[in-house]
Formats: C-alpha cells, structure tokens, sequence
C-alpha cells in the first residue's frame, strides 16, 4: 500500500515566522505535491516537483517554497508566516507524468497562525 | 481556466438509499479520478475510471468522455459513506497536474 506521511500534523506558528513542512513517501513515485485545503476553494496546489532536486511553482506558489532533497522527501517551507496561510496542507505523490490523475495523499498538516 | 464542476453540493441521505453524483469537465479529459475524504482526514483513492464504467464494491463510476462528464453512484448507501467525494481531471495544459472539484458532501443518516 502507498504511504505518504506528514509532520507536523498540527501547527501554531506566530506570524513573521518560519514554518517547515514535512512530507515522506515511500511509493518511490517520482512526483509529489502540496496542497492546501480551505472552505470554499477546495483544493489548491501550491508547489511540485517530478523528481529529486526540482521544484515548480503551482497555482498559489506565493509566500511559499518548495525544497525536494530526496525521491522520498518534499518539505513546504513558509519563510514568513501569515494569517491567511492558516489552512490544512496536503502532500501526495503521484505516479510520472503523462496524464495519470492517480494520486496517494497524505493525512494532512493543520496550521494555525496567530 | 479549465473548471470541474460537482453537483449536488450536499446530499443528505437515509441509510440504503442509493446516490448519484455528478462531475462535469470545462474541457475533454481522459483522465478522472474519484477521492473520498473523511472530515479532516486524508483523501483517498475510489476510482479511476478514464471512461465507460467501473466498479469497486458498491461504488460504480461512468464516464462519457464525449459529454464531459463522469458520475459516481454509491448503492446501498451507509452511515460510514458520510463524507466529501472529490472529482478529479488531468490538466490539460501540464501532465503533472491534476485539477480538483471543491466535491460534494454526502450525509448518511441512520
């Protein structure tokens, strides 16, 4: 079975903070995603990477970056914390590229800033 | 701006009643992807189903690629189905990414 994990899986961070994201797979998939998750606008991806040492910026890639140090590890990094980046954050892994929607999330990351 | 659109918003049901959800694609997809997602948890995977039909236990998914759009019909429906279904779509314009639907919330009631 696929296995995506994240941590922290709650977080309050002050505002001008720095807050770091962890997600771990061991599906050995090449690509992975965050995504945050707030009422009323589904789910949003933030940034990507189809590989170890890429990172691209999705839809809403502002206040945030991506690091991808291995083909096992994507962290989310928020240099700057802000109120209106108080959400649930998603990572999953995906299978490669080539128009396979399948992806395996992972149990997910509330954040709270204050 | 490619858009997946879920119908109904909210569903409320009586246990082992039958529900159809619907999901329909601003552009020809062949790529779709249905999610289940407990109150703040994780989504998971139901179905692939790129088109025609698809079973898994009492979920059957169709897609009419032609018609853009997929459904999701859940049988005998329980109280443990409450929850969000999510569709999903290939993005058209990038092969990594994958376009959501904001889903539809089922309510089993006993």
């Amino acid at each position: 079975e696929a296995a995506v994990t994240q941590s922290p899986r709650n977080k309050v961070a002050v505002t001008g903070g720095k807050v770091t994201l962890s997600c771990n797979q061991t599906n050995n998939h090449n690509n992975m995603y965050w995504y945050r998750q707030d009422t009323g606008h589904g789910l949003r991806l933030i940034h990507y990477s189809y590989g170890a040492g890429s990172t691209e910026k999705g839809d809403i890639p502002d206040g945030y970056k991506a690091s991808r140090p291995s083909q096992e590890n994507f962290s989310l990094i928020l240099e700057l914390a802000t109120p209106s980046q108080t959400s649930v954050y998603f990572c999953a892994s995906g299978v490669p590229g080539g128009g396979n929607a399948e992806q395996f999330f992972g149990p997910g990351t509330r954040l709270t800033v204050l | 701006e490619q858009q997946v659109q879920q119908s109904p918003a909210s569903l409320v049901l009586q246990e082992a009643e039958n529900a159809e959800l619907q999901c329909s694609f601003s552009i020809f997809t062949n790529q779709v992807q249905w999610f289940y997602q407990r109150p703040g948890g994780r989504l998971v995977s139901l179905l692939y189903n790129p088109s025609g039909t698809k079973q898994s236990g009492r979920l059957t998914s169709t897609t009419v690629i032609k018609e853009r759009r997929s459904s999701l019909h859940i049988s005998s429906s329980q109280i443990t189905d409450s929850g969000t279904y999510l569709c999903a779509m290939d993005d058209d314009t990038n092969a990594y990414k994958v376009i959501f639907g904001k889903g539809t919330h089922l309510h089993v009631l006993p």
